[in-house]
C-alpha cells in the first residue's frame, strides 16, 4: 500500500541518547515534513524540506536535524534527546509546496526518560 | 503565536446530531483551510478543504462554512455517527506554502450510539 512509513512505532530513550527516526515514502512527493504533537498543543512543524537536497526549519526546530538525501527518506535525529522531546512524532509528504494536501503516517511515540 | 484557534477542544453529541467545529484565524493572507480528521493511533488524514472563493464546500455529511470578514471558518457534521468519534484539525495556509500550514489545537468528537 502507498504512503509513509515511520519507524520505529515506539520508543523509550534515555536522556543524552540519540536518535533518529526514519520516514519513507513512496508517493515520489517532493514535499516532506516532520511534526510533532502534544495533548492540547495540536501540532507543530519542526522541520520540512521542499524537495531533496533541501531543508528548512518549522516553528519548533530546537534539538532536531533532518537530512534530505533524496526523494523518498526524511529521518529526523535528535542528537541529545531530553524529556521534553516526548511526544508523539508525524512523518508527512505532499506533491509539492503549492498542494495543499499532506499525507501523514502513522507516527512514532517517543519517550524521553 | 496561536494562527489559528479552534473550539471546543472537546464535543459530545448523541448519534444523529449535528457537530460543529468552529475555527477563527488573524492572518489575512490565509487561502486555504483544510479540516483533518485522526483516529486514535493513526496519523491525520485530509477529511475537506475549502479556498476563500466559496462560502460553504459539502461532501457527503460534512460540510465547512467559510465567513472570510468574520475570518471564521467551521465544520459542520450532519448526521453524526459514532464511527465519526475521532480528532478534529483546522488549519490555514497561504498560497505556496504548505510548511507555513498552521493547525488549531484540535478537538476530540465523541458520538455517543
Amino acid at each position: 500500500i502507498a504512503g509513509i512509513t515511520q519507524a520505529p512505532t515506539s520508543q523509550i530513550l534515555a536522556a543524552g541518547r540519540r536518535m533518529t527516526l526514519r520516514c519513507t515514502q513512496d508517493m515520489r512527493h517532493n514535499a516532506m515534513y516532520w511534526y510533532r504533537q502534544d495533548l492540547g498543543l495540536g501540532l507543530r512543524l519542526i522541520h520540512y524540506s521542499n524537495t531533496a537536497g533541501t531543508t528548512g526549519k518549522g516553528e519548533v526546530p530546537d534539538g532536531y536535524s533532518v537530512s534530505r538525501a533524496n526523494t523518498d527518506d526524511f529521518p529526523l535525529t535528535l542528537a541529545s534527546a531530553v524529556p521534553s522531546q516526548t511526544s508523539v512524532y508525524f512523518c508527512a509528504s505532499s506533491e509539492g509546496r503549492n498542494t495543499g494536501e499532506l499525507f501523514f503516517g502513522e507516527g512514532s511515540r517517543l519517550t524521553v526518560l | 503565536q496561536q494562527q489559528v484557534k479552534q473550539s471546543p477542544q472537546s464535543l459530545i453529541v448523541q448519534k444523529g446530531g449535528i457537530s460543529i467545529i468552529n475555527c477563527a484565524y488573524e492572518n489575512t493572507a490565509f487561502d486555504y483551510f483544510p479540516w483533518y480528521q485522526q483516529f486514535p493511533g493513526k496519523g491525520p488524514a485530509l477529511l475537506i478543504a475549502i479556498r476563500p472563493d466559496v462560502s460553504e464546500k459539502k461532501e457527503g455529511r460534512f460540510t465547512i462554512s467559510f465567513n472570510k470578514s468574520a475570518k471564521q471558518f467551521s465544520l459542520h457534521i450532519m448526521d453524526s455517527q459514532p464511527g465519526d468519534s475521532a480528532t478534529y484539525f483546522c488549519a490555514a495556509s497561504p498560497h505556496g506554502g504548505s510548511e507555513k500550514l498552521v493547525f488549531g489545537k484540535g478537538t476530540k468528537l465523541t458520538v455517543n450510539p
